[in-house]
């Protein structure tokens, strides 16, 4: 049972351009977390989904971030338009209900 | 507003001595804990949990400790070994285990074993 995935593992996208951020949960998992770390700070919650459905969005930026879970393939964390402030490291999860389990996270540099 | 802190941002220990990591929170509807560790380029690694009915809960060299009436939280590891050198996190969730629910972090204690 393979764990988490995410891809890519490091991204570098210049100011104005779209980034794409992919998650693969755990087999059987159905619910999906998104959390950025930027330096020097903690995890934040961003984004909370299962199949086809945002559950929790409360920690998402209003603006050019979004999220999807489709009912087939992997979860996206998209960011349009994306600025320097972007930059950090997103971590996806998955977990059946409970404890969350994390992939190794992507990188997002943007210059 | 922080809803969980480490208040610790370092830790150094000595090998073979206790670990203790603190955590508090303010959040009276958190019910579950848990603690990750996480090496540098890696994701976190879920450690230990420890729902809200609990005082205690034990894991080989691992041990949390819940005291709801401080909202106060720690995790002791005994003896310490040289790869438990890593940033730990401690997050709360306001679902049991029976449901699932975005985790609320700390930022970290990064604990540096000593040989």
């Amino acid at each position: 049972n393979a764990g988490v995935m995410q891809n890519p593992r490091h991204l570098v996208r210049r100011r104005g351009q779209e980034a794409r951020l992919r998650c693969s949960p755990m087999k059987g998992h159905s619910h999906v977390y998104w959390y950025r770390q930027l330096p020097e700070e903690g995890l934040k919650f961003m984004v909370y989904l299962q199949k086809e459905n945002i559950i929790d969005e409360s920690g998402m930026p209003k603006e050019r971030f979004s999220a999807e879970f489709p009912k087939e393939g992997p979860s996206i964390l998209r960011i349009q338009q994306v600025v320097r402030g972007d930059s950090a490291a997103y971590f996806c999860a998955s977990s059946p209900g409970g404890s969350a389990f994390f992939g190794q996270g992507t990188r997002l540099t943007v210059v | 507003d922080q809803q969980v802190k480490q208040n610790s941002p370092s830790l150094s220990v000595q090998e073979g001595r206790i670990s203790i990591l603190n955590c508090d929170y303010t959040n009276s509807m958190f019910d579950y804990f848990l603690w990750y560790k996480k090496y540098p380029a890696e994701g976190p690694t879920f450690l230990i949990s420890i729902s809200s009915i609990k005082d205690k809960n034990e894991d080989g060299r691992f041990t949390v400790f819940l005291n709801k009436s401080a909202k106060h939280l720690s995790l002791h590891i005994v003896p310490s070994q040289p790869g438990d050198s890593a940033v730990y996190f401690c997050a709360a969730s306001s679902h049991s285990g029976g449901g699932a629910d975005g985790l609320t972090f700390g930022k970290g204690t990064h604990l540096i074993i000593q040989p």
